[in-house]
């Protein structure tokens, strides 16, 4: 199966400052979902596609890569982005996910 | 709107099996996608379990394939998770979620399932 490998495993940002995740894979996969899950919800999808934005997501959120390499990018940090990030790949079954990676508010 | 709910027993003896409900409202899953079951384990780790498709067929994980089983019952729009010979590595929070290919777009709340004597 393919293992994505997510960087950093924890940061924090300030507000207005911009993040970027990392997804690393095992393989070469065709495209990278991305989830956004905040304390005590559920998981929410964020990116589709690995560039598309899913429904209602604000456009700070980025997606893009190719290949072996993905990241997500926050342009400007809001407080309401604390959460844990996974990506999540489905170019071979089983689909798999990343580790995820905690953002926390500076 | 499309909704999801797991529910189930929140404890489970090792040895024994884990079943859960997924009850979908705002769509019904013969109508398309496929319909998945993805659990979290403490420490995130996220796994891919299974899905039955609107047409009735499974896809397991093969490292689950000989312990689980994906039903449904379609006159009460459910689905189920039968996970066989649990062991304490089993806990976990699970989660039902409608599928694309080859994403997962609407998720239930979760419910957490703990494996303990």
């Amino acid at each position: 199966e393919i293992v994505l490998t997510q960087s950093p495993t924890t940061t924090a940002a300030s507000p207005g400052e911009k993040v970027t995740i990392t997804c690393l894979a095992s393989s070469s996969v065709s495209n990278m979902y991305w989830y956004q899950q905040k304390s005590g919800a559920s998981p929410k999808l964020l990116i589709y596609s690995t560039s598309s934005l899913a429904s209602g997501v604000p456009d700070r959120f980025s997606g893009s890569g190719s290949g072996t390499s993905y990241s997500l990018t926050i342009n400007t940090m809001e407080a309401e982005d604390a959460a844990t990030y996974y990506c999540q790949q489905w170019s071979s079954n089983p689909p798999t996910f990343g580790a995820g990676t905690k953002l926390e508010l500076k | 709107e499309i909704q999801l709910q797991e529910s189930g027993p929140g404890l489970v003896k090792p040895s024994q099996s884990l079943s859960l409900t997924c009850s979908v409202t705002g769509y019904t899953i013969t109508s398309g996608y496929d319909w998945s079951w993805i659990r979290k384990f403490p420490g995130n780790k996220m796994e891919w379990m299974g899905y039955i498709s609107y047409s009735g067929s499974t896809n397991y994980n093969p490292s689950l394939k000989s312990r689980i089983s994906i039903t449904r019952d379609t006159s009460k729009n459910q689905f189920f998770l039968q996970l066989n010979s649990v062991t304490t590595e089993d806990t976990a929070t699970y989660y039902c979620a409608r599928t694309w290919p080859y994403y997962f777009d609407y998720w239930g709340q979760g419910v957490m399932v703990t494996v303990s004597s």
